[in-house]
């Protein structure tokens, strides 16, 4: 079946510091890892994606790695800053639309 | 210019009463979709469609009805709300049909309903 698992669910840091949110997918055809962060009171927005012939993928302070054997994905964000408090959500695509993680509720402190 | 827009924000109504929610996009996209999120924040696909033709039903019930009169715009009535039907409603587009291929979503901001 078509499943995606997110850990942790809620995670906090230190400004400065790194975080890491996993998430794992059940479809080994799944070809595409999208990555969205929801601020308070707005919609899920794409901040970074991967395609399955690419293991890592870097935007500045933010970077996306993908085990395919493993069937999991996971989000890297270094030198976090108070504006990365948001909710992310992985995805993975199932037949004709995308499967969504459970969300990572992340707060960075000052 | 706002790519996706969805209205109201707010919509605060009581158990049993109809309502509409309304959505346009002017990317040029021929996928659109209807997303709920809870508040546990789980966001789960309700409809899909693409170029005005309904291809996800996702056993939402039939008091939600869905209608596309074009590609830009995908509305959302509900009849006979019920409570647990509170929630926040995306409206949501893609270039092509999502999971087929490389397809990003774009999201509206939402739409809180609460049903008291």
């Amino acid at each position: 079946g078509e499943n995606v698992e997110q850990h942790p669910s809620t995670l906090s840091v230190q400004e400065g510091d790194s975080a890491v949110i996993k998430c794992t997918y059940s479809d080994s055809a799944s070809n595409y890892f999208p990555w969205y962060k929801q601020e308070l009171g707005k919609g899920p927005q794409l901040i970074i994606d991967i395609r399955s012939n690419v293991g890592e993928k870097k935007d500045q302070r933010i970077a996306v790695t993908l085990n395919k054997t493993a069937k999991h994905f996971s989000l890297h964000i270094t030198e976090t800053q108070p504006e990365d408090s948001a909710v992310y959500f992985c995805a993975a695509p199932g037949t004709y639309k995308y499967i969504f993680g459970t969300g990572t509720r992340l707060k960075v402190l000052a | 210019d706002t790519a996706v827009s969805q209205t109201p924000k707010y919509l605060v109504t009581q158990m049993g009463n109809d309502k509409s929610i309304k959505c346009e996009q002017n990317l040029g996209h021929d996928t659109m979709y209807w997303y709920k999120q809870d508040s546990k924040k789980f966001l789960k696909i309700m409809f899909s469609y693409n170029n005005k033709e309904l291809i996800i039903n996702e056993t939402v019930p039939n008091r939600f009805s869905p209608k596309s009169p074009d590609k830009a715009h995908l509305n959302l009535h509900i009849n006979s709300l019920e409570l647990g039907d509170s929630a926040v409603y995306f409206c949501a587009s893609s270039q092509g049909v999502g999971g087929t291929g490389v397809e990003k979503l774009f999201f509206g901001s939402g739409t809180q309903l609460s049903v008291l």
